[in-house]
């Protein structure tokens, strides 16, 4: 059964970059996206953007200056860094794996997030 | 970017009730409607894809209809471990976005 587990700094300062790492688990990731998605009191989930096995990437428009998405394949691991972050980007961090079948897209596989604060 | 509302907000409800949960999308979407369970401490829970899509695993208490710009999560009979926060996500267009969520508690 696969599973995701992510790690990184929980605690950042405003202008730092937030860097985390999901690391897959129990099973292949070859045929699917790895997306990272967050969860603000504000906004609820929010679509961070994704990354494919071979380092193709898609961004929320909202987001794609200040973010770069990398795979790891040799550890099965993939990260997101997110620079120049404000209290705003104050969430819990998910990330998960994205699934095609026919033209249907959906995560079926999650971590279990990581709460990132942004504070001085 | 194409805006999900779910309706209600927040719902209270006893075991083996039948709810029902609405989710609109600003545009049609086709069959591009996904359906998460969500529980504090942990990842969200696919229950459903392309609408009406069952994921495997999940009980056949839970289905999903609609199409077009209006979609619906039904629960049959509400069981003790259901009560959790559902939200809806389009897979139509970049950014993937969600619904703001349906907490449902028990009365």
């Amino acid at each position: 059964q696969v599973q995701l587990l992510q790690w990184g700094a929980g605690l950042l300062r405003p202008s730092e970059t937030l860097s985390l790492t999901c690391g897959v688990y129990g099973g292949s990731f070859s045929a699917y996206f790895l997306t990272w998605i967050r969860q603000t009191p504000g906004k609820g989930l929010e679509w961070v953007g994704e990354v494919s096995h071979s380092g193709a990437t898609n961004y929320s428009p909202s987001l794609e200056n200040r973010v770069t998405m990398s795979v790891d394949t040799s550890k099965n691991e993939f990260s997101l860094k997110l620079s120049s972050v404000s209290a705003a980007d104050t969430a819990v961090y998910y990330c998960a794996r994205a699934a095609w079948v026919g033209n249907y897209y959906y995560m079926d596989v999650w971590g279990k997030g990581t709460t990132v604060t942004v504070s001085s | 970017d194409i805006q999900m509302t779910q309706s209600p907000s927040s719902l209270s409800a006893s075991v083996g009730d039948r709810v029902t949960i609405t989710c609109r999308a600003s545009q049609t979407i086709s069959l591009f409607l996904n359906w998460y369970q969500h529980k504090p401490g942990e990842g969200p829970k696919l229950l459903i894809y392309a609408a009406s899509v069952l994921e495997t695993g999940v009980p056949s208490r839970f289905s999903g209809g609609g199409s077009g710009a209006e979609f619906t999560l039904t629960i049959s009979s509400l069981q003790p471990e259901d009560f959790a926060t559902y939200y809806c996500q389009q897979s139509h267009s970049i950014p993937y976005s969600f619904g703001q969520g349906t907490k449902l508690e028990a009365k």
